[in-house]
């Protein structure tokens, strides 16, 4: 079975400060697809990155990043001085390999709350 | 491009009543899925189209939801009759046929359906 936990429920910085939210998965598959999305208050979920299971390669979008470790099972996403617009709710989510690609529906984490404060 | 259009944006009902929603994915987009989350947790999928073919609904409660894409365009999604228990944003996404980079369908979504069951 698939399951992505994100333990942090709720994280609150002051504008500026880096932050780092964690993400663990575990899946029996060989191939898989990790995602993170962000989820303003205006409820919809916005895509930031999507990552293989065979590229490690870390990731750099402007302010954020991701680090991806099959060893640890791990794709945490680190926002670089955060700013009060970065305030969402942030969602990992892991897809099956092992599937045909149309059936490749997502499993979430249950979400971190990011309220950077002014 | 037009985002992935949803309505109504917020419905209130009494227990027992029926409710429908309406989801017009991304032009083009082949697959389509209805998610259900729950205040406080990550959506989860309920059914997953290809075109107008249901390809997943193990998790659909089929004893009081159904949904339809009959000419493989928009989607309803129908509850009847509510629960308490209902009380959730649905969500509805949409990829398109092939895959991006890397072999994985990226999830657009739309601004969700908020239902409140009183």
């Amino acid at each position: 079975a698939q399951k992505v936990t994100q333990a942090q429920t709720e994280i609150s910085v002051v504008e500026k400060e880096d932050v780092t939210l964690d993400c663990v998965y575990e899946t029996r598959d060989t191939t898989y697809y990790l995602f993170w999305y962000k989820q303003p208050p205006s409820g919809e979920l916005v895509f930031l990155i999507r990552r293989n299971s065979f590229d490690e390669q870390n990731e750099i979008s402007g302010r954020y990043s991701w680090n991806f470790q099959k060893s640890t099972s791990s794709f945490n996403f680190t926002i670089t001085a955060s700013q009060v617009v970065d305030s969402a709710v942030y969602f990992c989510a892991l897809s099956r390999g092992s599937l045909a690609p149309g059936r490749r529906a997502l499993t979430f984490g249950s979400g971190t709350r990011l309220q950077v404060q002014p | 491009e037009a985002g992935v259009a949803q309505s109504p944006r917020y419905k209130i009902i009494e227990k027992r009543q029926s409710v429908a929603f309406w989801c017009n994915p991304i032009s083009g987009h082949a697959t389509l899925y209805w998610y259900q989350q729950i205040l406080g947790q990550g959506p989860k999928l309920l059914i997953q189209f290809q075109n107008n073919g249901v390809v997943d609904d193990s998790q659909l409660p089929k004893d009081r939801f159904s949904a339809e894409r009959l000419k493989g365009v928009d989607s309803t999604l129908k509850i009847q009759p509510a629960k308490l228990e209902d009380s959730a944003v649905y969500l509805c996404a949409s990829s398109p046929m092939g895959n991006d980079r890397g072999g994985v369908k990226t999830q657009y979504f739309g601004p969700g359906t908020r239902l409140l069951v009183l």
